[in-house]
């Protein structure tokens, strides 16, 4: 099995509500990854985990929170998200520590807030 | 810091063209180098890699040299396809860092 599953794809949330964006991988990687991707934009690093513990916050808004229950797991928590959130968010996980591995990616969630 | 700079797009090619994007960064140290690939609607995939200098990554008929003395990482194919329209980001992975630096990315249209 060599991917990473993101759910879900679509999420359309307001500006007051609480969503959990969720990723599985089951590569055996210990790094796992949080990208935002703008429309016609690269994608922009905003958390990393390694061996479950957030190793690079890349000075994202507290309404971000990041969780990494587990070896085969991420999420991202979501609360009082504003419209300029609305982007892809992907997913992605590697082996730590070598940094010549690639990473491997999900298709991502679009998220609109409204 | 880090960075990598992509010719800007889109590039759009009639099918069996030659392709070329250009691909130049700025890196300490002996960074490795990707080319990701990103379909419509979809995550990036990985389309070729080089981890050290005069490496050739290929893929799927697409070829990157790793150059360091011009710094540059061009991702060429020698015919392209309508398939192979999409967007391709050149990447650099810093010595000892787990994150990914991307370019703005290309988009590639293939008409037939």
């Amino acid at each position: 099995d060599t991917e990473v599953t993101q759910t879900p794809k679509h999420l359309v949330m307001g500006m007051t509500n609480k969503k959990s964006l969720k990723c599985e991988q089951h590569m055996g990687h210990r790094a796992m990854y949080w990208y935002k991707q703008k429309a016609k934009k690269p994608p922009e690093l905003m958390f990393v985990y390694s061996y479950e513990k957030l190793s690079i916050n890349e000075s994202v808004p507290s309404r971000f929170s990041p969780e990494c229950p587990n070896s085969s797991l991420l999420n991202l928590h979501l609360h009082a998200l504003q419209p300029e959130d609305s982007a892809l968010y992907l997913c992605a996980s590697s082996q730590p520590d070598r940094d010549t591995e690639k990473l491997f990616f999900g298709s991502g969630t679009q998220l609109s807030v409204l | 810091g880090d960075s990598v700079t992509q010719m800007e797009g889109p590039v759009t090619l009639s099918e069996e063209a030659f392709l070329t994007i250009n691909c130049t960064y700025t890196a300490t140290g002996y960074p490795s180098l990707f080319w990701y690939v990103q379909y419509p609607g979809e995550g990036l995939q990985l389309l070729l890699k080089a981890t050290k200098a005069d490496d050739k990554g290929s893929n799927k008929g697409f070829e990157a040299t790793y150059r360091k003395e011009t710094t540059s990482f061009h991702l060429e194919k020698g015919s392209v396809q309508v398939s192979d329209s999409a967007v391709y980001f050149c990447a650099l992975r810093p010595t000892g860092f787990q994150k990914l630096v991307f370019g703005t990315g290309t988009r590639l249209l293939v008409s037939p």
